[in-house]
């Protein structure tokens, strides 16, 4: 059974970091893309990064480009978002997804997480 | 950019209806079209992929068309459980949403 289990969020000041993790279990993760979606309370899905499975090519909103890193540790069947210079636009549920392929694009999101929270807020 | 627009925002629907979402894209996608459905609290799920193919385990009442720049989702009779918010996805050109359709009893 797939499963994709978001941690990390919580709230931080603006201006703040926050690292997000998502431990990946049910799949060959080396062998997926991955991405983060995320959506603000009571709006749509808001696209922000991807990463191909060998974490050679990466991804980003123009929204999140310059402030947020994505990665993954193959290794440990993981995937990271590294969130810097946050803003209070940045106020999400943040979901790790699953794609159907292992390159960058061309592929739906077959699977996501149940999402971590992150309230940026003084 | 390709933009997503999905109509309407918000249907009004009861029980045994048939429901029908549109998306359109502002350029054209090929099939390259998913759809989602998301419950309140819950992480979007995947009904339907490549415009019209059913993803395992999605009732046979829901289907997908489309091609280019128009696409429908079809829900043949509603279902108490369908009551959610649906998404269409271009993956042709990077990735899009359109802004959701919340689908509620009438």
């Amino acid at each position: 059974e797939v499963q994709l289990v978001e941690s990390g969020g919580g709230l931080v000041q603006p201006g703040g970091s926050l690292r997000l993790s998502c431990s990946a279990s049910g799949f060959t993760f080396s062998t997926y893309a991955m991405h983060w979606v995320r959506q603000a309370p009571g709006k749509g899905l808001e696209y922000v990064s991807a990463i191909s499975s060998n974490g050679g090519s990466t991804y980003y909103a123009d929204s999140v480009k310059g402030r947020f890193t994505i990665s993954r540790d193959n290794s440990k069947n993981t995937l990271y978002l590294q969130m810097s210079s946050l803003r209070a636009e940045d106020t999400a549920v943040y979901y790790c997804v699953k794609t159907s392929g292992s390159r960058l694009l061309g592929y739906f999101f077959d699977f996501w997480g149940q999402g971590t929270l992150v309230t940026v807020s003084s | 950019d390709i933009q997503m627009t999905q109509s309407p925002s918000t249907l009004s629907a009861s029980v045994g209806d048939r429901v029908t979402i549109t998306c359109r894209a502002s350029q054209t996608i090929s099939s390259w079209l998913a759809w989602y459905q998301q419950k309140p609290g819950k992480a979007p799920k995947l009904l339907i992929y490549k415009t019209s193919t059913l993803e395992s385990g999605v009732p046979s009442r829901f289907s997908g068309s489309g091609s280019g720049t128009e696409f429908t989702l079809t829900i043949s009779s509603l279902q108490p459980d369908d009551f959610a918010t649906y998404f269409c996805q271009q993956y042709n050109s990077y990735w899009t949403f359109g802004q959701g359709t919340k689908v509620e009893i009438k």
